[in-house]
């Protein structure tokens, strides 16, 4: 299985400044068909998580654009431009590519 | 509205069963993969399984091959987990989901289903 390997796991933040997560595969996420399926999660406290970003950088709709991802083959990131305190809660990567999918160990992102 | 709604959960002892249902509305479920992620309670996530459109293909963590099971019936609008030889690890609350565009993870998310598995 491929394991999805996130720093860190503990993110304090300060409101209005930046904040990057990393996410590293085991193996490439480049698909036989040329797509990286890397992918993106928010979860609020006591609520059912939520896709931010699919397939590397392309953002959900309705997703703030101070979210965004980049990266390739094995490493990846989340950006927060400006973090807001919504913007508080446990950020999953989740890869899409191989079977079985799987996620992150989660970063919690805390104000 | 889109929106998956789940429902099923509940307590059970080690070695039972359960079915785990999920009514999708607001979009035709015919035209989507779907999927069901689990959470034991605060930890992860977990994908369990999946189904294509016509429920033809299924995937499935190994762990929970040969006991948990994906199926579908598009014409009711309803996807399904069967649980069966229960083990206290498999206690979490069960998200139904669906996963658009394809390999792209859910975008449309449940409230979640709770199952214990306890004696």
């Amino acid at each position: 299985d491929v394991v999805m390997t996130q720093s860190p796991l503990s993110l304090p933040v300060t409101l209005g400044q930046p904040a990057s997560i990393s996410c590293g595969s085991s193996r490439s996420l480049v698909h036989s068909d040329g797509i990286t399926y890397l992918n993106w999660f928010q979860q609020r406290p006591g609520q059912s998580p939520r896709r931010l970003i699919y397939k590397v950088s392309n953002r959900d709709s309705g997703v703030p654009d101070r979210f965004s991802g980049s990266g390739s083959g094995t490493d990846f990131t989340l950006r927060i431009s400006r973090v807001e305190a919504e913007d508080v809660g446990i950020y999953y990567c989740m890869q899409g590519t191989h079977w079985p999918w799987t996620f992150g160990q989660g970063t919690k992102v805390e104000i | 509205e889109v929106q998956v709604v789940e429902s099923g959960g509940g307590l059970v002892q080690p070695g039972g069963s359960l079915r785990l249902s999920c009514a999708a509305s607001g979009f035709t479920l015919s035209n989507y993969w779907m999927c069901w992620v689990r959470q034991v309670p605060g930890k992860g996530l977990e994908w369990v399984a999946s189904t294509n459109r016509d429920g033809s293909q299924n995937e499935s963590v190994a762990s929970v091959k040969g006991r948990l099971t994906i199926s579908r019936d598009n014409a009711k609008n309803s996807v399904y987990l069967q649980m069966n030889s229960l083990r206290v690890d498999d206690t979490a609350v069960y998200y139904c989901a669906r996963d658009s565009p394809g390999r792209s993870g859910p975008d449309v998310w449940g409230k979640g289903t709770t199952v214990i598995v306890s004696s």
